[in-house]
Formats: structure tokens, sequence, C-alpha cells
């Protein structure tokens, strides 16, 4: 497809579970974003891949997140042991890495119960 | 700490009159500006950027304003249209870094028929 495409696009989950959520950039971007939007909050950066450099993970929450980025293109954002609190819309983005604007996916509702 | 603020969390205008967003930041060292419009249930769509280079910048009914000295930015539409009801949040990011943009907290804006 031509955008950004993230799946699930729904998930419930169990406290305490493992989730994974996936994300497939715009074909040639070489930035990638991860955000989240708590219920009435902004968008809040998680993560940010640019080609091969380290990543900024300055955002992430605790030692629970993770993200990986495969082959410069797909993304994986992983929450180990969910808690109630990190229900949210997880919104993943991409740009060419210039001064430009980043591309937003439908994002994927993430429900911890 | 905040470094991309938008005060107002809501704004009511009526069909046909302006519709003004105010954004804040604080970090001197951003020098690229976003705009996006965030319908529910869907990913941010970008609307209009700017760079620190100008003060202006217009496109169709959308104008974006920047003052760099009071670390300042709005977006004016005109004339606004019930379709505009939506979210919007400002982001920055700078150039001489990562492209990493933060995003403010957002601004509901309903347009009154």
């Amino acid at each position: 497809g031509a955008g950004v495409s993230q799946s699930p696009s729904n998930k419930v989950t169990e406290k305490g579970k493992d989730v994974e959520l996936r994300c497939d950039p715009i074909s040639g971007h070489t930035a990638l974003y991860w955000y989240r939007q708590s219920l009435g909050q902004g968008l809040e950066f998680l993560i940010y891949f640019q080609g091969n450099s380290a990543p900024d993970k300055s955002g992430l929450p605790s030692d629970r997140f993770s993200a990986e980025r495969t082959g410069g293109s797909v993304s994986t954002l992983t929450i180990q042991r969910t808690q109630q609190e990190d229900s949210a819309v997880y919104l993943c983005a991409s740009s060419s890495g210039q001064a430009g604007e980043a591309f937003f996916g439908q994002g994927t509702r993430l429900t911890v119960v | 700490d905040q470094q991309v603020k938008q005060n107002s969390p809501s704004l009511s205008v009526q069909e046909g009159r302006i519709s003004i967003l105010n954004c804040d930041y604080t970090n001197s060292m951003f020098d690229y500006f976003l705009w996006y419009k965030k319908y529910p249930a869907e990913g941010p769509t970008f609307l209009i950027s700017i760079s620190s280079i100008k003060d202006k910048n217009e496109d169709g009914r959308f104008t974006v304003f920047l003052n760099k000295s009071a670390k300042h930015l709005s977006l004016h539409i005109v004339p606004s249209q019930p379709g505009d009801s939506a979210v919007y949040f400002c982001a920055a990011s700078s150039t001489s870094g990562t492209y990493k943009y933060i995003f403010g907290t957002g601004t509901r804006l309903k347009v009154l028929a």
C-alpha cells in the first residue's frame, strides 16, 4: 500500500501478557517513529529510528517497552508484562528523514484488562 | 517537561469565521514546525509546516505564523468550515538533530454551523 500500515488495529490483552504491535512504513522512508496517545492526552514520543543509526529510545516509559526495526523497514513495538496504564492508541509514522512531514498510520488501540 | 505546549484544550468558532490555534515551545534548537489534524479513530494527517527561516507560510485556507523571539506559532484557518472540526496538534523538531518530532497536547476545534 501507499501509506503507513499498522496491525492489529485493535488489541485487547490481559494484564501481565506480552503484546507485539507491527508497523509497515512507506517504502523508501528511512525514518520511523512510534508515539502513543492515552485517553485525553497528546502524542507522546516513544522511539525513533533513522537509517542505520542507533535508535533514539529516550521516550520509552519503562524497560518493559522495546522496539526493533528489521532491514530498515518493518518495525515491531513490544510491550512485556502489560499493565492497565499501557492502554492507549499506539501510532507509527514514517518520513524521508529530511525536513518534511511524517506520515502516520491509523494506529493500534491497545486495551489491557 | 513539556517542550511543546498548546494551552487551549478546546476552541469553538462559528462557520465562516477565523480559527486561531496557538502553540508555544521552549527549546531554542527547534527550527522546523508542523501542524497536524486528527479525526477520531484515524491517524494524524499533515496540514502545513514552516521553517525557522520564515515567519509565515500559507496554503489555501491555512496559514502558519512563527514568532521566533517569542517561541510561538499559530495556525489560522480562514474561513472555518464544519469539516475542520478535529483535534489539531503542533509539532517541532531540530534539523540539526535527529528530526525527532515533539508534539503538543492538542487543541480540539469545533466549528459551529
